[in-house]
C-alpha cells in the first residue's frame, strides 16, 4: 500500500516532442504528489507538485494530470529539450512528510 | 540563502566499519529527513528528525541511527557496514507545520562505497 509504481523505466523523445511519464498509487491517505528531476551525481530537485483536490497543474512546459478515482497521475513535458534529459521521479507523501518514491524514469531527448 | 548541504561528498569504507554523514538544512527549515538511493533506484526513506527526536522511521535496521542538533543540523550513522549499504545518501529539509504540505528540498547527497 506504500508503493508508487512508475512507468516507463526509460523514454526517448525527439526534441520538441511531448514526454509523458505515469505513476500509480494505492494508498488513499497520500496527500501530496511531487515530481523530482535528478541529474547524474546530484540530488533530486523539485519540479512541480499537485494536491489530490486538483486535476491538473501547469508550470511552464511541465504539467501534472491527476486522476483521483483511478489513483494515477502523470507528468507531461511539452516541447521537450535536450536539457530535460535526466531521471524523473514521482513521489507521494503519506504521514509526517515521509515521501514514497517511484522507481524513476530515465528520459533522453534526442536533438 | 544556502540550500541543503551535505558532507562529505564521497566516502569509501570497508565492511564492518562505521560511518557518519552530516547535513545542514536549508535556512528556516527545522525538519530533516534521510533517504538512501541505491544505483538506478528511487530514494528510500530512512527516518525523519524534528525537535531533536526521531519522528518517523522507514524499513531500515537499527544499524542506521541519527541525531539532530539544536541548530537543526543532523547526522546519519551507520554501524557494521555491509556491501549493500553502498548508495547515495540524501538529506532533505522541510518546515514542519501540522497539516501543511511543505516541500522537501534535497541536498546533493553523500556517495558511500563499501568495499
Amino acid at each position: 500500500q506504500q508503493q508508487v509504481k512508475q512507468s516507463p523505466q526509460s523514454l526517448i523523445v525527439q526534441k520538441g516532442g511531448i514526454s509523458i511519464i505515469n505513476c500509480a498509487y494505492e494508498n488513499t491517505a497520500f496527500d501530496y504528489f511531487p515530481w523530482y528531476q535528478q541529474f547524474p551525481g546530484k540530488g533530486p530537485a523539485l519540479l512541480i507538485a499537485i494536491r489530490p483536490d486538483v486535476s491538473e497543474k501547469k508550470e511552464g512546459r511541465f504539467t501534472i494530470s491527476f486522476n483521483k478515482s483511478a489513483k494515477q497521475f502523470s507528468l507531461h513535458i511539452m516541447d521537450s529539450q535536450p536539457g530535460d534529459s535526466a531521471t524523473y521521479f514521482c513521489a507521494a507523501r503519506g504521514g509526517a512528510q515521509k515521501l514514497v518514491f517511484g522507481q524513476g524514469t530515465r528520459l533522453t531527448i534526442n536533438p | 540563502d544556502a540550500g541543503v548541504t551535505q558532507s562529505p561528498t564521497h566516502l569509501i569504507k570497508t565492511r564492518g566499519q562505521q560511518v557518519t554523514l552530516r547535513c545542514s538544512p536549508k535556512s528556516g527549515h527545522d525538519t530533516v529527513s534521510w533517504y538512501q538511493q541505491a544505483l538506478g533506484q528511487g530514494p528510500q526513506f530512512i527516518f525523519q528528525y524534528y525537535e531533536e527526536e526521531e519522528r518517523q522511521r522507514g524499513n531500515f535496521p537499527d544499524r542506521f541511527s541519527g541525531h539532530q542538533f539544536p541548530n537543526y543540523s543532523s547526522e546519519l550513522n551507520v554501524n557494521a557496514l555491509l556491501l549493500g549499504d553502498s548508495a547515495l545518501y540524501l538529506c532533505a529539509s522541510s518546515l514542519f507545520r501540522q497539516g501543511a504540505r511543505d516541500t522537501q528540498y534535497f541536498g546533493p547527497g553523500t556517495r558511500l562505497t563499501v568495499l
